[in-house]
């Protein structure tokens, strides 16, 4: 079935440490791929998005993603957390133009002081 | 976030009763959408509208209705509400399909007991 998968429900790290959050997708065509987060109690904020073109995208916060086709994955990074980063990081994917988001089941991040 | 709220904020209902909640937004946007996040769901489409009083049904729409009588205003509507329905219900909108520029309201807390 077509899908978005993220493989950590919950990661920890400690702050000042590198972040790779981790994307999977599952349809044909090469999707429109998208990293929202999501702080306590509050609602979505877009990190960055691709839709074509340079396969590493930069975003907001300091946070980066690559598109890799072969893997079919969008992977989520940073050079070095911040406490601030703790929230739950949810990857979606647009399938085809004009059809509605399909979003993973989200990645929780706890970062350490 | 500004430009779009979402009433109430809390809500804890009875089984069988019915429910409305509010998405108002003053964007003049002409797309908004009602999702609900559950744990190890990410966010699914419930109803989504693309005009004053067009509508459409997404994923999981069993057991909901909308209503779109004004630009600025999404009404979702549980008419019996049931404990599966218990989630956090975000509402977003989108000025334009196609750019997925979504901004998404704070949510509601919904309890069904």
């Amino acid at each position: 079935a077509q899908s978005v998968t993220q493989p950590d429900i919950h990661i920890t790290v400690s702050e000042g440490a590198s972040l790779e959050l981790r994307c999977n997708y599952s349809y044909g065509a090469t999707p429109y791929l998208f990293w929202y987060v999501q702080s306590p109690g509050q609602g979505l904020q877009l990190l960055l998005k691709y839709f074509s073109g340079d396969t590493l995208v930069q975003g907001i916060k300091g946070f980066e993603a690559e598109f890799k086709r072969s893997q079919s994955s969008f992977n989520l990074r940073k050079p070095s957390v911040h406490w601030s980063d703790a929230a739950e990081y949810f990857c979606a994917v647009v399938p085809n133009y004009g059809q509605n988001f399909v979003f993973g089941p989200g990645t929780r991040l706890s970062v350490l002081p | 976030d500004a430009g779009i709220t979402q009433s109430p904020r809390h809500k804890v209902t009875e089984t069988g009763t019915p429910v409305t909640l509010r998405c108002h937004q003053t964007e003049n946007h002409r797309y908004m959408y009602w999702y609900r996040q559950d744990p190890g769901h990410g966010l699914r489409l419930i109803h989504y509208s693309y005009g004053v009083k067009d509508t459409d049904k997404g994923e999981v729409s069993d057991g909901y209705s909308v209503s779109r009588s004004k630009t600025e205003d999404f009404l979702l509507t549980l008419e019996s509400a049931t404990s599966s329905q218990t989630s956090v219900y975000f509402c977003a909108i989108s000025e334009a399909t196609g750019n997925y520029g979504y901004t998404f309201g704070s949510g509601t807390r919904l309890t069904v007991v």
